[in-house]
């Protein structure tokens, strides 16, 4: 049963437009979520992270907004450049585990 | 900044062989996870440990076994190894308490032939 899940399994984005990428999960509980961007044959990389009491977090050309009502949150990158080609993962922070969502592979062009 | 170190990053081995993979966390954090990536799969959750004892268990196979030790490090110990075994192997470290951000090691890449 997938409780994080990354519905658009790619994306490609013109280089300087917005980049937004989705993640919808199950549970209400929730409550500290994460996105990590990822090469292949590399371990993830941390990118950004929110909590639930906030609905909005940003860093750099990086923002997570967080809808709990909708249990949905995005991640939004811009402006979008080349080396932002990768697999973006949304995770969420269980107690003692990372629930990863399904990937969304991100491809930004020229 | 130190970030989290596995090793070794490639091994390949034969069928019915022992590997085992290391991971050395960030200072100071205190848990521990590791994951597995077949090709084409996103990263399954086998194993956490949360102040040198098992927290948490996902989908390892009974061949493989894992510890935390007393200076924090983890080893995943893999036996009997078998073709679909093949994989990326990650683990992560963070606090149980304060900033919740995992950061992950590179990898290490476990071929089976």
């Amino acid at each position: 049963d997938q409780q994080v899940k990354q519905n658009s399994p790619s994306l490609s984005v013109q280089e300087g437009r917005i980049s937004i990428l989705n993640c919808d999960y199950t549970n209400s509980m929730f409550d500290y979520f994460l996105w990590y961007k990822k090469y292949p044959a590399e371990g993830p990389t941390f990118l950004i992270s929110i909590s639930s009491i906030k609905d909005k977090n940003e860093d750099g050309r990086f923002t997570v907004f967080l809808n709990k009502s909708a249990k949905h949150l995005s991640l939004h990158i811009v402006p979008s450049q080349p080396g932002d080609s990768a697999v973006y993962f949304c995770v969420i922070r269980g107690t003692d585990k990372l629930i990863f969502g399904t990937g969304t592979r991100l491809q930004v062009f020229p | 900044a130190a970030g989290v170190i596995q090793s070794p990053r490639h091994l390949i081995k034969e069928k019915r062989e022992t590997a085992t993979l290391k991971c050395y966390p960030i200072p100071r954090h205190d848990t521990v996870y590791w994951y597995q990536q077949g090709p084409g799969q996103d990263p399954q959750f086998l194993i956490s440990f949360y102040e040198k004892m098992q927290s948490d268990k996902g989908s390892i196979p009974d061949r493989f076994s894992a510890q935390q030790f007393s200076d924090y490090h983890s080893e995943l110990n893999m036996s009997s190894l078998e073709l679909g075994d093949s994989a990326l192997y990650f683990c992560a470290s963070s606090l149980r308490q304060g900033p919740l951000e995992a950061f992950f090691g590179q990898g290490t890449r476990l071929t089976v032939v």
